[in-house]
């Protein structure tokens, strides 16, 4: 049974651009989360979809957003892209019902995005 | 979420017990300590919760003191591959979705 998956596993991009990230859930998850996690630093929350909404929302700005799709896959967005974005962005999947209780999240590997 | 102080590295001899604190001292009641670990190039992966009681499984135990501001996270025969940062979490476990807070961990190294 696969874990997490993310794609791609690096990316380099430059500054004003565009960029999406993947991610499949681990088998019977339907909720997604979504972190940022720069150099030296834990995990920040950007957001979280369940039944292809999103949920909840961390403290970053509008130029990143997201999709769900009906097999529960996941895409991260983040346009006009800052210096700042550099980072390793990590997908996070658990259980059904995934707004309450505590259910196990599984991180992906990341992809780690390059902003010159 | 409560807020966390964890030390920012640790040092263990590889086959000793890892003891690694949190102090949490602005608890509620009815919030829970979760720990998860990142080894590196990799997403973090959890490893225990609990709420009063102490709590043991495969991997590690957690020990809360009786007050609920502080807990440790063991270790009991620390390996190479336990080598990781080490995040202690307080959350409440209903809620707010699965959002997890994490701080800046401790570095865990484990040494021959």
């Amino acid at each position: 049974d696969a874990g997490v998956t993310q794609s791609p596993t690096h990316l380099i991009k430059t500054r004003g651009q565009q960029v999406t990230l993947r991610c499949s859930p681990k088998s019977g998850h339907d909720t997604v989360s979504w972190y940022q996690q720069a150099l030296g630093q834990g995990p920040q929350f950007i957001f979280q979809y369940y039944e292809e909404e999103e949920r909840q929302r961390g403290n970053f700005p509008d130029r990143f957003s997201g999709h769900q799709f009906p097999n529960y896959s996941s895409e991260l967005n983040v346009n006009a892209l800052l210096l700042g974005d550099s980072a390793l962005y990590l997908c996070a999947s658990s259980e059904a019902g995934g707004l309450a209780g505590f259910y196990e999240q599984y991180f992906g590997p990341g992809t780690r995005l390059t902003v010159t | 979420d409560a807020k966390t102080t964890q030390p920012p590295s640790m040092d263990c001899a590889e086959g000793r017990a890892a003891n690694l604190p949190c102090n949490h001292s602005t608890i509620s009641g009815n919030e829970y300590v979760y720990w998860y670990r990142q080894i590196h190039s990799q997403g973090p992966q959890y490893i225990i919760h609990g709420l009063k009681n102490n709590e043991t499984n495969e991997m590690a135990s957690l020990i809360i003191t009786e007050d609920r501001k502080s807990s440790t996270l063991i270790l009991p025969h620390a390996t190479l591959r336990d080598t990781a940062v080490y995040y202690c979490i307080v959350r409440l476990p209903t809620g707010g979705g699965n959002k997890l807070t994490f701080g800046t961990g401790t570095q865990l190294k484990v040494e021959l």
